[in-house]
């Protein structure tokens, strides 16, 4: 299975400010996705990562307040812009591999706990 | 979307066999049932996915009746380390993974 390094693995900021959050998979993957939990909460799917195309995004989130990134096949970015509180959650990043069914199965990151002050 | 029911929360003593039972009434004919554990403070983790009947690996097994309406997750003979909360998910293809609310198991001494 895919290995993902996520970066920052947290973060204190400021209300105000943005912070890009990185994700680096150790193979090549078509599907990148970005999650998002909030404290006590499940996981929201917040957009699609797509190469070399903008991301998808779900319902509720807008790309300039998460702007995607997604230059190459193992690596995208999620930036946080114009910080607010609401913003405080765990994101998380996750690529598909083929799962033994035939059906994809996810790879997670550990995650980037952000706390906006 | 196939949307999905299972209780909120479960509690077992070590040693028990745990069975979570999800509902996903709509489920269409080409979806897959996955299920992931989440441990705090890390994302979710693989467990098991299937299509029909039943599916076992060295985790857990997956029994999903004829119907496909429902699906149960078996957790053979836990441990303390297996308090987590258990996420049920049905999709077909590449559809991104939709999260319910899970359920979360605490295993007791």
């Amino acid at each position: 299975s895919a290995v993902i390094s996520q970066k920052p693995s947290r973060d204190i900021c400021q209300r105000g400010t943005s912070l890009t959050i990185q994700c680096q998979v150790d193979s090549q993957v078509t599907m990148m996705f970005w999650y998002r939990q909030q404290p006590g909460q499940s996981l929201t799917l917040i957009a699609t990562a797509n190469q070399g195309s903008e991301a998808t995004y779900e319902s509720g989130f807008v790309i300039d307040k998460f702007p995607i990134s997604r230059p190459n096949l193992t690596f995208s970015t999620l930036t946080v812009s114009n910080m607010s509180p609401e913003d405080s959650s765990i994101y998380l990043c996750s690529v598909d591999v083929l799962g033994q069914a035939g059906a994809n199965v996810l790879t997670f990151g550990a995650g980037s706990r952000l706390t906006v002050l | 979307l196939a949307k999905t029911t299972q209780p909120i929360s479960m509690d077992s003593y070590e040693g028990q066999e745990v069975n979570i039972t999800c509902s996903h009434n709509n489920i269409a004919t080409n979806d897959y049932i996955t299920w992931y554990q989440q441990f705090p403070s890390q994302g979710p983790r693989f467990i098991i996915q299937g299509y029909k009947t039943k599916v076992t690996n060295e985790v857990a097994s997956l029994f999903i009746p004829a119907d496909r309406k429902s699906s149960t997750l078996s957790l053979p003979r836990v441990s303390l380390s297996d308090t987590a909360v258990y996420y049920c998910l049905v999709f077909s293809g590449n559809t991104p993974l939709v999260f319910g609310k899970g359920t979360r198991l605490s295993v007791i001494a």
